[in-house]
Parts: structure tokens; C-alpha cells; sequence
């Protein structure tokens, strides 16, 4: 079984300073990580994933992730907030022991104050 | 590569008609593709997964008869929702999945009004 836990339904942080945005998550067997966006009305896009390759993600517009297996977490960090990363994110856990099934966190929803 | 098509984005109908949406992969067959529902200021929800061939699978108290899905090739799966009711009114999105990528590619959502 598995599950992905969000720490934050929200977080509000001002413009050019650092993003954190906590994941937790649990699984039987070899996880593969996502952290995906969506703004209002729109579809989701994906920041970046983790496929049991290197622990530190690099992903689109400065975001970032690590992997840390002894703290089951995957937290999304970003050095500078900019206006434009207000939306809400997702962390998403699969595991292919599971048939591709897909867990979805609850989202949390970053302001960003000018 | 790995574009999702999700079509149409919005629709609007009457309670008790139904609606059809489909999802498709452009550039890639899609043995796999998952289905879920999102209301308002809330997560995405797995309502089924669909293998391209044989029959969905539906999660937990998710009506098959009233959410039919149709995966008829590796590039094509559709949802429709059949005699809608106000309260299906959501924002449906699409993932399609082949083993190499793990299914990560959503479509842009689809988002249904009834009324």
C-alpha cells in the first residue's frame, strides 16, 4: 500500500524568498516521486520526478527535491518565489509493485505576497 | 514528447443527457491510461485505470454504469458520463501511462458543468 502525505494545505511566503513546500509518503515497495503544479482551472503540470536515480531532482523554473529514504520525505524546495508560483502543488507517489497506481497528496496552495 | 490531448476542456449540459471525453496520446501509445475526478479546492481522486484492450478497472465506490470507459486502442480512451446529474459537475483529468514513464503525463483537464 501507499500513501503521500502534504504537511501544509497552504503556505504563504513573500516574493524572492525561499519556497518549502513538506512530503511525506509511505510504500511497500520502490517509489518513484513526483511533484506536479496546477494553476486555477488548468491541468497539471510536472516540476520534476525521482526514478531511483540520483536523490537530488533538478526540475523546471528553479524548483528542486531530494529524496530521503530514511525520512520517507520529498520535500519541494525553491530558493526565490516569484509571483508566478502561486498555484496550487501536488506530490504524487507510484510504484510499479502496485500497477502504476497513482496517490495523489492533498495539494497545498502557495501565496506569494508582492 | 509524451503529449496528452484531453478534449473538449470545458462542457456545459443538461441533467440527464451525457457527455463524452476523451483522452488521447499524440506521440506515444499509452498501454495504460487513469482517469480522475478533482472538486473544487481539493485533491485529484483515481476513479478507474484503464488497460487498452480489456476492461477498467473502477476504484471504490466509483459507478461503472454511470462512468463508462473505453480504451479501445493504444492512443484512444474515453470517460462518459451517462444520464449526468448537477452533482457530477467536476474538473475530469486524464493520465496516460506506459511502463517507461510510469503513466506522469496528464491531459489538460476536463471541466464539466450540469445543470
Amino acid at each position: 500500500a501507499q500513501s503521500v502525505t502534504q504537511l501544509d494545505s497552504h503556505v504563504s511566503v513573500s516574493e524572492g524568498t525561499p519556497v518549502l513546500l513538506r512530503c511525506n509518503y509511505s510504500s511497500s515497495y520502490s517509489p518513484s516521486l513526483f511533484w506536479y503544479v496546477q494553476h486555477p482551472n488548468k491541468g497539471l503540470q510536472l516540476l520534476l520526478k525521482y526514478t531511483s536515480a540520483a536523490t537530488l531532482v533538478k526540475g523546471i523554473n528553479g524548483f528542486e527535491a531530494e529524496f530521503k529514504k530514511s525520512e520517507t520525505s520529498f520535500h519541494l524546495t525553491k530558493p526565490s518565489a516569484h509571483m508566478s508560483d502561486a498555484a496550487e502543488y501536488f506530490c504524487v507517489v507510484r510504484a510499479q509493485g502496485d500497477g502504476f497506481k497513482t496517490i495523489f497528496g492533498a495539494g497545498t496552495r502557495l501565496f506569494v505576497k508582492a | 514528447g509524451a503529449v496528452v490531448s484531453q478534449h473538449p476542456s470545458w462542457v456545459i449540459c443538461k441533467s440527464g443527457t451525457s457527455v463524452k471525453i476523451e483522452c488521447r496520446s499524440l506521440d506515444f501509445q499509452a498501454t495504460t491510461m487513469f482517469w480522475y475526478r478533482q472538486f473544487p479546492k481539493q485533491s485529484l481522486m483515481l476513479m478507474a485505470t484503464s488497460n487498452e484492450g480489456s476492461k477498467a478497472t473502477y476504484e471504490q465506490g466509483v459507478e461503472k454504469d454511470k462512468f463508462l470507459i473505453n480504451h479501445a486502442s493504444l492512443t484512444l480512451s474515453t470517460l462518459t458520463v451517462t444520464s449526468a446529474h448537477p452533482e457530477d459537475s467536476s474538473f475530469y483529468i486524464c493520465s496516460a501511462s506506459t511502463p517507461a514513464n510510469y503513466g506522469y503525463t496528464f491531459g489538460s483537464g476536463t471541466r464539466l458543468t450540469v445543470v
